[in-house]
């Protein structure tokens, strides 16, 4: 079956600290994969999206990056947090079109 | 033209009345209209979705009615229940396209 995970599932890092969130998709090969942030009580933000290994689309300019090693495998990265990065970071992917995105659990992150 | 405008923020229905969430949208090339359920601290879920070729679908509870003229589309909760409350999104995507529009959300309360 197609799953996806995503790690850690709550962490909390000090102004200035390096991040790194991963996702993984099972089951699956070549999908579309996509980072989104929910501030509190707030909507969806698209932040990256890919369609493939190495190819990254970044919506919106910010010192957050992503990468995607492997087929199955998104990464979310900051050098130096921000306190405005704290939020709930989602992973997504598609597996019939780009309208039926199934999200993982999530990421809480407070920046401290 | 890209965007997708999603009202009320916030609606408060008692328990067995009718829920009524109304997004509009302006690019007509847009195909597919999702309809996402976020509980607290989970990831939204696809919960129903319609094509502009049809001005209703019906799953349980749950109706989406669509007005392709007025660019407008709706989801009706019938009976709504406690366990109804979440957040809920409309979204729209385009043909070809990668990425979903999604509205800024409602929150939904239903008081028992």
């Amino acid at each position: 079956s197609q799953t996806i995970h995503q790690w850690p599932a709550t962490l909390v890092q000090p102004v200035g600290s390096p991040l790194s969130l991963e996702c993984t998709v099972e089951g699956t090969s070549n999908p579309n994969l996509y980072w989104y942030r929910q501030a509190a009580g707030r909507g969806l933000q698209l932040l990256f999206y890919s369609v493939g290994i190495g190819q990254i689309s970044s919506e919106v300019p910010q010192n957050l990056s992503a990468s995607r090693p492997q087929d199955r495998q998104f990464i979310l990265s900051s050098k130096k947090l921000l306190l405005s990065d704290s939020g709930f970071y989602l992973c997504a992917w598609n597996p019939r079109g780009p309208g039926e995105l199934f999200f993982g659990e999530g990421s809480r992150l407070t920046v401290l | 033209q890209q965007q997708v405008k999603q009202s009320p923020q916030s609606l408060i229905v008692q328990k067995g009345g009718i829920s009524i969430i109304n997004c509009a949208y302006e690019n007509t090339a847009f195909d597919y209209f999702p309809w996402y359920q976020q509980f607290p601290g989970k990831g939204p879920a696809l919960l129903i979705a319609i094509r502009p070729d049809v001005s209703e679908k019906k799953e349980g509870r749950f109706t989406i009615s669509f007005n392709k003229s007025a660019k407008q589309f709706s989801l009706h909760i019938m009976d709504s229940q406690p366990g109804d409350s979440a957040t809920y999104f409309c979204a729209a995507s385009l043909q070809g396209a990668q990425k979903l529009v999604f509205g800024q959300g409602t929150r939904l309360t239903i008081n028992p």
